[in-house]
């Protein structure tokens, strides 16, 4: 099945810096990667996604791109603010590869912790 | 509905009892999704949910682990002679189709097994 890797696993940032987070998957078939973000307490919830047919996309101060040859893709956060501090997590969705019912089921990466400091 | 309501919110249980928890999701979506999330810990697949098809249940920890989905919305996932470490958060999600669309969550049940 499909895995996903995900790095940093924590990210400290002063405000106003950049922020980048990356992961790779194994399931070349994968097609479809969203981002999702989740407040302390709370639901995640998506932020951004990307298809496999283009290779970025923003979103005001966020951005997402996409290697398929390489198999990875990463979110970059620009001008970050305090209130960006949550847990980030990537997902790929299962391609044709996965089988069955397993396909669109979304593999998550392990999550990075990403701390803004005012 | 709106979004995707889970029920209860908090579940405290003794060892060794069954629990039950409920997931209704978001009107026309047709699959539904149910992960795991330990505290500080990533998302777990447990089962999804697909149309009329045969279920995946290749992410049950366990054969105490079961769920089960009627008419096509509302899920049950049931938790057989509960154990301290299947205390954890349990999210569920549902989404329009099964590739290419984001899955909406549920603000999870938070089962504390005592």
């Amino acid at each position: 099945g499909e895995n996903v890797e995900q790095h940093p696993s924590t990210l400290s940032v002063q405000e106003g810096d950049s922020a980048v987070i990356k992961c790779t998957y194994s399931d070349s078939a994968s097609n479809y990667f969203p981002w999702y973000k989740q407040e302390l307490g709370k639901r995640p919830q998506l932020i951004i996604d990307i298809r496999s047919n283009v290779g970025e996309k923003k979103d005001q101060r966020i951005a997402v791109t996409l290697n398929k040859t390489a198999k990875h893709f990463s979110l970059h956060i620009t001008e970050t603010q305090p209130e960006d501090s949550a847990v980030y997590f990537c997902a790929a969705s299962g391609g044709a590869n996965a089988g069955g019912t397993s396909y669109g089921k979304l593999t998550f990466g392990q999550g990075t912790i990403l701390t803004v400091h005012p | 509905g709106a979004g995707v309501s889970q029920s209860p919110s908090n579940k405290v249980t003794e060892k060794g009892k069954d629990v039950e928890l409920r997931c209704d999701p978001i009107s026309g979506h047709t699959a539904l999704y149910w992960y795991r999330q330990s505290l500080g810990q990533g998302l777990e697949f447990l089962i999804y949910f697909q149309g009329n098809s045969a279920p995946d249940k290749s992410g049950l920890p366990s054969d105490r682990f079961s769920a089960e989905r009627t008419g096509g919305s509302v899920s049950t996932l049931t938790i057989q002679r509960t154990q301290q470490e299947d205390s954890a958060v349990y999210l569920c999600a549902s989404s329009f189709a099964p590739v290419g669309y984001g899955y909406t969550f549920g603000s999870g049940t938070r089962l504390t097994v005592v």
